[in-house]
């Protein structure tokens, strides 16, 4: 099956700095990709939709200027988390879409990055 | 949009069948039904997908009743491997194909 990268697997900051995870689709071509945000013994919850080409499409609550996502080919999204505070420490994962515009839709999910903010 | 209910927790033992049943009272015409299984500090897998009726693969059968309502993840023979953490999702296909999990359910499966 498809697969979805992610890096780095985990990552440990100081507040304030920036961190950057990038996601990769390794054998397709994502037009889309989504980001995920779960905070333990929660759920999945969609922070925003990358589009190849085009600006992110945000959920609402989700500060655009502080998760900056580029989506700049067709295997790679960036999520930049910019001036990082401890309350942003969380699992995020992105996911690509394998089948952009079809009624059947398979969504290939990264294995995740552990972000923690001292 | 189409909001999923399912149990939050279940137990089962070793070699049982194991039901989950998830509840989407507002699904559109174009959308799809999905299961994925999550493991801790890992990303979801994907389990099976279907729009209507019977689908079954290697791994699980899904059951969607006429009205689409509902539908039911069914797990052969479960494993302790196969404690996790299961969601049903619609698939949102006038969204773009977006996915909003919903809590989920936490399947224990003991010796």
């Amino acid at each position: 099956g498809a697969v979805v990268s992610q890096h780095p697997s985990r990552v440990i900051c100081k507040s304030g700095t920036s961190v950057k995870i990038e996601c990769r689709s390794l054998d397709f071509q994502a037009t889309t990709m989504f980001w995920y945000r779960q905070f333990p013994k929660q759920s999945l919850m969609l922070m925003a939709t990358s589009n190849e080409g085009s600006k992110a499409t945000y959920e609402q609550g989700v500060e655009k200027d502080k998760f900056l996502i580029n989506h700049a080919s067709l295997t790679l999204s960036t999520l930049t988390v910019t001036s990082a505070h401890p309350e942003d420490s969380s699992f995020y994962i992105c996911s690509a879409d394998l089948t952009s515009g079809s009624l059947e839709n398979e969504q290939f999910f990264g294995p995740g990055t552990r972000l923690t903010v001292l | 949009l189409a909001k999923t209910t399912q149990p939050i927790s279940m137990d089962s033992y070793e070699g049982q069948e194991v039901n989950i049943t998830c509840s989407h009272n507002n699904i559109a015409t174009n959308d799809y039904i999905t299961w994925y299984q999550q493991f801790p500090s890992q990303g979801p897998r994907f389990i099976i997908q279907g729009y209507k009726t019977k689908v079954t693969n290697e791994v699980a059968s899904l059951f969607i009743p006429a009205d689409r309502k509902s539908s039911t993840l069914s797990l052969p023979r479960v494993s302790l491997s196969d404690t996790a953490v299961y969601y049903c999702l619609v698939i949102l296909y006038n969204q773009g194909g977006k996915l909003i999990f919903g809590q989920g359910t936490e399947l224990s499966v003991k010796p």
